[in-house]
């Protein structure tokens, strides 16, 4: 069955580092990929989409990479802020959610 | 626009009661979805429809039923609550069915059953 991990249920960092999450998927290709912000109390809201034949993807301090060969997208915040601190889901089939990566951006 | 919105915000159930959740959209959406997220689980599709009139099972149906009357609203219903619904539930819609469509989620229900 499809599958897919997000490996750190959390991570925490020191403002201004850059965080990098991690998405694996197995027994599925899909063409596109996408991650979502969650704050508590609240559903989540799209942030960036990426298609297979595009490697990476950037959205102001945002950058998203795809590689299908290992499987895997990288989610990356540069210049991190405690404001970044939220759950960030990704999504590599619209109906199929990762369970979240929870990062704390500490002053 | 106000987006996706969830009735209601809170709510809890005796086991064995019953009650019934709108999700209403107003972005003119054909799909809608109806997910559970508990804790170290993620979310979960409950159901889904692709458009008025249909509706379709997703990864945990089982205790719900859902409609779709009209093209903008969404019923997730519950005829006898149990502990193990206890959870948050939302609501998301999306335009098409393309994997580049994004979902739009609701602020969700928090539901407690005891």
């Amino acid at each position: 069955s499809q599958k897919i991990e997000q490996n750190s249920e959390a991570l925490n960092i020191q403002e201004g580092k850059t965080a990098t999450l991690t998405c694996n998927y197995t027994n599925y290709s899909p063409a596109y990929l996408q991650w979502y912000r969650q704050d508590p109390g609240r559903g989540p809201v799209f942030l960036l989409l990426i298609r297979e034949n595009e490697k990476e993807k950037r959205k102001e301090r945002l950058k998203v990479t795809f590689d299908t060969t290992l499987k895997q997208s990288l989610f990356h915040i540069t210049a991190s802020q405690p404001a970044d601190s939220a759950t960030y889901l990704c999504a590599p089939l619209n109906l199929i959610f990762g369970k979240g990566t929870k990062l704390s951006v500490k002053p | 626009n106000a987006g996706v919105t969830q009735t209601p915000k809170f709510r809890v159930l005796k086991t064995g009661q019953s009650m019934t959740l709108l999700c209403a959209q107003d972005m003119n959406h054909e799909y809608m979805y109806w997910y559970r997220q508990d804790p170290g689980m993620g979310l979960r599709l409950i159901h889904y429809s692709v458009g008025e009139g249909t509706t379709a099972k997703g990864e945990v149906p089982d205790g719900y039923n859902v409609s779709r009357l009209k093209k903008q609203n969404f019923l997730l219903g519950l005829e006898s609550a149990a502990p193990s619904q206890t959870s948050v539930y939302f609501c998301a819609s999306k335009a098409g069915l393309a994997g580049t469509d994004t979902q739009y989620f609701g602020p969700g229900t928090r539901l407690t059953v005891l």
